[in-house]
């Protein structure tokens, strides 16, 4: 299977804490993506790293590629209570022009 | 302006019966896929459809039919409902389909089959 595998599957920090989500993929890829779903909504985009980055950045969030181990981290800054949600990696494998999810971290930002 | 909305945000329905999922996206975006999501959070793609044209289709039971009347709209109906179709179904557009695009959910339909 393509899909991503986040760990943990959950994540409870304090407000003001960092979180870090990790992703594991099995095939070669082009890109990868992060999304992130609030309980009872639809996901949504944050950031795409490509193959050839190792690492990116927006705003409060840090994504890096590692494509020899096949893995990429998303790491949350200054983490607020607005963060509380699923995070969502999402794999393309070469050729293939669709997404792979996996099941999600679930953080939870205590205030 | 809601950018991609699907109809009904919630189905409650008997085993056995038929049913449908509408979408629409007002991004004119070329492509429109169907994910399922279980109880454990797993997102499946299901369908994508390019400019009303069926271009993934992965093992999916055929009692789903997907049916695009335009490239801004992507219905799906179920028919014959089972209790293992109960989950949440997102629509989700692109601009013109490349994995490296983003993808834009609606709030999802949860379907709960009894």
């Amino acid at each position: 299977s393509q899909q991503g595998e986040e760990d943990p599957q959950a994540l409870s920090i304090q407000e003001g804490e960092n979180a870090t989500m990790n992703c594991s993929y099995k095939t070669s890829i082009n890109n990868l993506q992060w999304y992130r779903q609030n309980s009872g909504r639809g996901l949504v985009h944050l950031i795409l790293i490509r193959s050839n980055e190792r690492e990116k950045h927006s705003g409060r969030l840090r994504v890096t590629l590692d494509t020899s181990k096949k893995s990429s981290s998303l790491l949350i800054t200054a983490s607020r209570a607005a963060d509380t949600a699923s995070y969502f990696c999402a794999t393309d494998g070469t050729g293939a022009n669709n997404l792979f999810f996996g099941t999600g971290t679930r953080l939870t930002v205590i205030p | 302006d809601t950018a991609v909305s699907q109809t009904p945000k919630y189905l409650v329905t008997q085993m056995g019966n038929d049913k449908s999922i509408k979408c629409e996206q007002n991004l004119g975006h070329d492509t429109m896929y169907w994910y399922k999501q279980d109880s454990k959070k797993f997102l499946k793609i299901m369908f994508s459809y390019n400019n009303k044209e069926l271009i993934i289709n992965e093992t999916v039971p055929n009692r789903f039919s997907p049916k695009s009347p335009d490239k801004a709209h992507l219905n799906l109906h179920i028919n014959s409902l089972e209790l293992g179709d109960s989950a949440v179904y997102f629509c989700a557009s692109s601009l013109s389909g490349l994995a490296e695009e983003t993808q834009y959910f609606g709030p999802g339909t949860r379907l709960l089959v009894l």
